[in-house]
């Protein structure tokens, strides 16, 4: 299994511009989810999803949007890019049985700055 | 609303000293905690994860155990060696939001002196 997988590692946008951040996991999760990271901080959690066609916010989602077409596919959008948007994007899976959550498996990030 | 505390932000030791990290929370209505570290410039890897019905989990010279009553958790590294140097992160998911979602401390970062 490659387990989760990130794309693209790193990217400079300008201020404005628009651009998808595409994860994929190959375990068959069900759950998925998109975090940011500042520097010197924990990480917060943009959106989530629990199954195919089912997204949600989390404590941070202004300015991005997420899909879930298909059990493997998470993107997160950017629209109109700003500077307080320059972050390390992870996505993250886990599977959930009913009877709790179990652990989550990250992606390598992606360093974005937006300029 | 669930905050999430660890304390000390950093933490220097010498090579093979025993060392705790803490990691506290305000709500205890917890699915599970899970302990991550993280390299400079690299994703999370899961050290542990406890679910809210277990006081303890254990791998290698890792150790950590969970106090739901009080809000803590605690991650216990024996013999601490320089490759244990890295940024430790805990994360707690809650019932109060849906049970989906996790919240992180910042991390403590750890550099072990050989």
């Amino acid at each position: 299994n490659a387990g989760v997988t990130q794309t693209p590692k790193f990217r400079i946008l300008k201020i404005g511009q628009s651009m998808t951040l595409q994860c994929t996991q190959d375990m068959n999760h069900n759950y998925m989810y998109w975090y940011r990271q500042d520097p010197g901080m924990g990480l917060k959690l943009i959106y989530y999803s629990v199954g195919a066609g089912i997204t949600d916010k989390g404590e941070v989602p202004n300015g991005y949007n997420v899909s879930r077409s298909t059990t493997e596919d998470f993107p997160l959008r950017l629209e109109l890019a700003a500077p307080s948007q320059t972050s390390v994007y992870f996505c993250a899976s886990s599977y959930s049985s009913g009877q709790g959550a179990n652990e989550q498996y990250f992606g390598p990030g992606t360093r974005l700055t937006v300029t | 609303k669930q905050e999430v505390t660890q304390i000390p932000a950093a933490l220097s030791v010498p090579e093979g000293e025993n060392l705790v990290l803490n990691c506290s929370f305000t709500d205890s209505a917890i699915y599970n905690l899970q302990w991550f570290r993280q390299d400079p410039g690299k994703g999370l890897t899961s050290l542990l994860l406890i679910q809210s019905s277990q006081r303890e989990q254990t791998s290698g010279r890792l150790n950590a155990s969970l106090d739901k009553s009080s809000g803590r958790s605690t991650l216990y590294i024996a013999a601490s060696q320089p490759g244990d140097s890295a940024t430790y992160l805990c994360a707690v998911r809650g019932f109060n939001t849906g049970g989906f979602k996790t919240i992180f401390g910042a991390g403590t970062r750890l550099f072990v002196k050989a």
